[in-house]
């Protein structure tokens, strides 16, 4: 089984402040991973698909890359309403899907 | 919009079975997309349960595939998890999703449920 790890598990931060957060799968993935952001009481929302592809209508300052074991997602500016918790998640081999462990993301 | 909404019951026994229903609207379960389930133990991460493919094929996580299954009713667009042999480890947040896919680009969950919170206790 594929394992996934995040780093780092929690952050806390100022807002306009670049967060980088990463995902590190136990074995290639090639580029078989996304990223979803949840917020309490919610459904986790897709932002980035294929490791580095925006969903509509998710705002610019959110981006992703990498591939391989080795992806990192970025918030380029932090706003107020960036305050969730942030999946990664593996496709490969399908149809098996995995989730990494969440990153919490705060305002200092 | 595609629009996805679980229901079933909030408490379940232990040793029982928990019979959850995801209603879609918006898209047809018939038109060739995956759509699964996936859950949340309180304060923890996720865990996906396991999809099924419009033609009927249904894919399970290998550490649940023992105690679950999926099943599909296209009359009423809308499919089913059943999960048995709860314990309290069980409790968590249910969530139904579809999964979405673009050619080259892979697959990805793209429309959730809001999500039903299911406590396995005595």
């Amino acid at each position: 089984d594929i394992q996934m790890t995040q780093s780092p598990s929690s952050l806390s931060t100022s807002v306009g402040d670049r967060v980088t957060i990463t995902c590190q799968a136990s074995q290639d993935i090639s580029n078989h991973l996304n990223w979803y952001q949840q917020k309490p009481g919610k459904a986790p929302k897709l932002l980035i698909y294929h490791a580095s592809n925006l969903e509509t209508g998710v705002p610019s300052r959110f981006s992703g890359s990498g591939s391989g074991t080795d992806f990192t997602f970025t918030i380029s500016s932090l706003q107020p309403e960036d305050i969730a918790t942030y999946y990664c998640q593996q496709y490969d081999p399908l149809p098996l899907f995995t989730f990494g462990p969440g990153t919490k993301v705060d305002i200092k | 919009q595609v629009q996805l909404q679980e229901s079933g019951p909030g408490l379940v026994k232990p040793s029982e079975t928990l019979s959850l229903t995801c209603a879609v609207s918006g898209d047809s379960i018939s038109d060739g997309h995956y759509w699964g389930w996936i859950r949340q133990p309180p304060g923890k991460g996720l865990e996906w349960i396991g999809s099924f493919y419009h033609s009927g094929t249904t894919y399970y996580n290998p550490s649940l595939k023992s105690r679950v299954t999926i099943s599909v009713d296209t009359s009423k667009n809308q499919f089913s998890l059943k999960l048995r042999s709860l314990t309290a480890a069980d409790t968590a947040v249910y969530y139904c999703a579809r999964h979405g896919y673009t050619f080259g680009l892979g697959y990805y969950f793209d429309y959730w449920g809001q999500g039903i919170l299911v406590t396995v206790s005595s």
